[in-house]
């Protein structure tokens, strides 16, 4: 695709429920960053994946966050248990591996927990 | 760790004018610098970056932005705005280090009026 697609582009859930968000980088991005945006926040770090290998899951904020990427392309960031706290903007972006931090973002999906 | 330090959460100016919008951030030994803009239900956008080389960048709707290290700072400004700026703009700084991780800022909001 043209660029990064991210799905749900919303999601209610019910406190205590689990949720899975999907990104699906641009091809040929072996690079895949996670980014959560709090309202009136700027985006900070969960999760990044070379390829399938998580590199770095220094950003998760608790054990109920999980990140997977087991073919190197699509990614699931999956919430356990959802607390009102988790209510935020998921970003997903992926960049080509010699320039990491050149990264490009997909439009996010909007969690809301109730 | 890196910080960001957007100085201005709002910024409103009339359709023509000049704007700067300001960003700081803490000192490393070697930084990449970002703007991104983030249009209303869209994902962010890289506006324009600073890698290596000349310390004025420029984008190529009219945007530039000039690294100053002995301030810290990488200011976005705009000779004349149009109403289709309008957006929040975050500005982002990964180390040489790590090389992928992007700190953000917490944003500032152009408003154009006419």
């Amino acid at each position: 695709g043209a660029g990064v697609s991210q799905s749900p582009r919303y999601k209610v859930a019910k406190r205590g429920q689990d949720v899975a968000l999907r990104c699906d980088p641009i091809s040929g991005h072996v690079s895949l960053f996670w980014y959560q945006q709090a309202l009136g926040q700027g985006p900070e770090f969960l999760t990044y994946f070379q390829n399938e290998a998580q590199l770095d899951k220094s950003g998760l904020p608790s054990d109920r966050f999980f990140a997977e990427r087991p073919e190197g392309s699509v990614s699931t960031l999956k919430i356990q248990r959802t607390q009102q706290e988790d209510s935020a903007v998921y970003l997903c972006a992926s960049s080509l591996p010699r320039s990491k931090n050149i990264q490009y973002f997909g439009a996010g999906t909007r969690l809301s927990v109730l | 760790a890196q910080s960001v330090t957007q100085l201005d959460s709002q910024v409103p100016v009339f359709e023509e004018a000049p704007v700067e919008l300001r960003c700081n951030y803490s000192s490393s030994v070697s930084v990449y610098l970002f703007w991104y803009v983030q249009y209303p239900n869209q994902g962010l956008q890289l506006l324009l970056k600073y890698l290596s080389g000349s310390t004025l960048v420029e984008s190529i709707n009219g945007f530039e932005a000039e690294f100053n290290k002995s301030q810290t700072s990488f200011h976005l400004r705009k000779p004349s705005v149009h109403i289709s700026d309008t957006a929040e703009y975050f500005c982002a700084v990964s180390d040489g280090g790590s090389n992928y991780k992007l700190t953000f800022g917490k944003g500032t909001l152009l408003t154009v009026n006419p």
